[in-house]
């Protein structure tokens, strides 16, 4: 059963647009991650989110953890052809020591 | 620092063969865990070991186990293949595994069962 749902799962765009990719569960998450994963190689971490409401920006990506810590958001500004890639968010529940993966949003800029 | 090591990056079997995946982790790191990663369902959480014990595990069948060493490299073992087990099987080592730690991956290990 996947507990987390992203959308859209495919996005390709130009250049310079901006997006926004959405994390959503019915479950409430103790932190939230944010990876970006590329062909042949295991998922790279890029942020990590605690509290509710947090915001954190990584450069041209801004990331959001909902108020009541079931969902989360990732923004990305003027995208360029390096931010493609496969992007996951990831949350644990409790203090369990189990990470539960979103569906993935396959991300690509093209010039 | 060197990062998660697994072995082998790619592998064939048979089907009713078995296989034994490997995980170095980052010096340090005590915990280890283990994922596998399909087209169709995503990345899935196999199990994770802490110190030798193993802590978590996912909903997978017994075919699939693992274990871990005192030195907290880690193996993973499928029994009887079935084709539905070829996937990307990822590990990834933590300082301690919880909440909010940081997860850093291998690699990988592309398992194709014929």
């Amino acid at each position: 059963t996947q507990l987390l749902e992203q959308s859209p799962q495919f996005l390709s765009i130009q250049e310079g647009e901006n997006l926004t990719v959405y994390c959503n569960s019915s479950s409430v998450f103790s932190s939230l991650q944010w990876y970006r994963q590329e062909p042949g190689e295991g998922p790279v971490l890029l942020v990590t989110v605690v509290t509710g409401g947090e915001v954190k920006k990584l450069k041209r990506l801004t990331f959001q953890f909902g108020d009541a810590r079931k969902d989360s958001s990732l923004h990305i500004t003027a995208a360029q052809p390096g931010d493609t890639g496969l992007y996951l968010c990831a949350g644990f529940t409790g203090t369990a020591s189990k990470l539960t993966f979103g569906t993935g949003t396959r991300l690509q800029v093209t010039l | 620092k060197a990062g998660v090591t697994q072995t082998p990056r790619y592998l064939i079997k048979t089907r009713g063969q078995q296989v034994t995946l490997s995980c170095s982790p980052i010096s340090g790191h005590r915990s280890v865990s283990w994922y596998q990663q399909t087209p169709g369902q995503g990345l899935q959480f196999l199990f994770e070991y802490f110190s030798e014990t193993q802590r978590n595990k996912g909903n997978f069948p017994g075919r699939f186990s693992g274990r871990q060493f005192s030195n907290s490299r880690s193996e993973m073992n499928v029994s009887t293949l079935e084709l539905g087990d070829s996937a990307l099987y990822l590990c990834a080592s933590s300082r301690t595994g919880g909440s909010p730690d940081e997860q850093y991956f291998g690699p990988g290990t592309r398992l194709t069962v014929t």
